[in-house]
């Protein structure tokens, strides 16, 4: 998992902006991943991209959106329609075989000013 | 969609006892389940995984069993050590054609006590 990275580390959102969190990973995976972390609810799945310039809605993806232009990368923007946007961001990625293991990047905590 | 209930919220044990975690799920098609710990403030990290094609499978301290009858899976840690504790997540996933997101437990903290 060392192969993927997230940034910044901490990342502050003022009322009413969009923000945009970072995911790259050099594992020649396929399938990425954007899941959120809250305390005592384990992580929720926003979006995921099972191919380049193909993504699909997770459990919980209103307030949010993605891009895939390329393999590597799968930015997430935390949009103004979030209203409780306070997390902990998880990206991961895996091969697109079934069954595949998930390596998750370091993480992004996103706080609101 | 699949749904994952992990039991105990909290778990605290004596250094050298056995610790044992366990999970539901609600979605008979799911076919992978690991296994996650994850420190304070980190990534979590992968342990140990099965897949529904195998009723058991051990790695050091470590195993994990899975009963798809019953649609429940454990996470056994024997001889448990300090380094041990963390929080530790279940998860369940379909994966019939493509890699989908994986559906979590709500986790347990596992404390080992000296």
């Amino acid at each position: 998992d060392g192969g993927i990275t997230q940034s910044p580390k901490y990342l502050f959102r003022k009322e009413g902006q969009n923000v945009t969190l970072s995911c790259e990973q050099n594992l020649n995976h396929d399938a990425m991943y954007w899941y959120r972390q809250d305390p005592g609810q384990g992580l929720r799945l926003i979006y995921y991209s099972q191919i380049v310039n193909d993504f699909q809605k997770g459990d919980i993806a209103e307030g949010y959106s993605v891009s895939r232009e390329k393999k590597e990368s799968f930015p997430l923007t935390v949009t103004s329609a979030q209203k409780n946007p306070t997390a902990f961001y998880l990206c991961a990625s895996s091969k697109q075989t079934d069954q595949e293991t998930q390596y998750f990047g370091p993480g992004t905590r996103l706080l609101v000013l | 969609g699949e749904n994952v209930e992990q039991h105990p919220s909290t778990l605290s044990v004596q250094e050298g006892d056995s610790a044992v975690i366990k999970c539901t799920y609600s979605d008979s098609a799911s076919n992978y389940f690991p296994w996650y710990k994850q420190e304070l403030g980190k990534r979590p990290q992968l342990i140990i995984d099965i897949r529904s094609n195998v009723g058991e499978k051990k790695d050091q301290r470590i195993a994990v069993t899975l009963n798809k009858t019953a649609k429940h899976f454990s996470l056994h840690i024997t001889e448990t050590q300090p380094e041990d504790s963390a929080v530790y997540f279940c998860a369940g996933m379909y994966s019939g054609g493509g890699a989908d997101g994986l559906t979590f437990g709500k986790g347990t903290h596992l404390i080992i006590q000296p």
